[in-house]
């Protein structure tokens, strides 16, 4: 069966505009997680969203926000982007909520805010 | 707070010598803990997971790893390095309570021939 998609792949952006980035999971997966990597920081949990709801969410600031649609397909959004902001995130999915089952990831979209 | 340590930043090895990749972590419970693999310009792919039971976790592509609670340690292990292996690896926590993840900064492979 097909596997985690994000779109687009790469994405370039200046400081203070917003971007949606969107992540299809694979199909039967209820919960889709969200995750920034830098080469500093390595991979940073942002959201998880799970039928369609908000369950869990990580250190970032209120610019960062997400949602899920009924077919569990999820956006995130980050507005007034900053430089900073530059970096790889990566979706995932699963059956259930995360930690108790196996993620699996998309190849991620390449943000890079000039 | 949950932490991941990778100590080691960069490893090389040469192809057909064994491999151990270290992992610590500080969480207050009994960890599920997992083993992930990543390639350039892809997502990340699971290599093994240890939520309990025998603490010698069998994976994918040949690896294993050791859960030790004594040293709050989980090391990945190859016996046998391939040409292929060479990426990135993260180790994570999983938190039950908070339902959440950390992930270690990664230890980055190169494979020698």
């Amino acid at each position: 069966k097909a596997g985690v998609t994000q779109t687009p792949r790469y994405l370039i952006k200046t400081r203070g505009q917003q971007v949606t980035l969107s992540c299809s999971p694979i199909s039967g997966h209820r919960s889709v997680s969200w995750y920034q990597q830098t080469p500093g920081q390595g991979l940073q949990f942002l959201f998880e969203y799970f039928s369609e709801t908000q369950r869990n969410k990580g250190n970032f600031p209120g610019r960062f926000s997400g949602r899920q649609f009924s077919n569990s397909r999820s956006e995130m959004n980050v507005s007034t982007l900053e430089l900073g902001d530059s970096a790889l995130y990566l979706c995932a999915s699963s059956k259930r909520l995360a930690v108790a089952d196996t993620q699996y990831f998309g190849p991620g979209t390449r943000l890079t805010v000039l | 707070a949950q932490s991941v340590t990778q100590p080691d930043i960069h490893i090389t090895v040469s192809e057909g010598a064994s491999l151990e990749l270290r992992c610590n972590y500080s969480y207050g419970a009994t960890p599920y803990l997992f083993w992930y693999v990543q390639s350039p310009g892809q997502g990340l792919q699971l290599l093994l997971k240890y939520f309990s039971g025998d603490t010698l976790v069998q994976g994918i592509k040949g690896f294993e790893a050791e859960f030790k609670r004594s040293q709050s340690s989980f090391n990945l292990r190859k016996p046998s390095v391939h040409w292929s292996d060479a990426a990135e690896y993260f180790c994570a926590v999983g938190e039950i309570t908070g339902n959440q993840f950390y992930f270690g900064t990664g230890t980055s492979l190169t494979v020698i021939p």
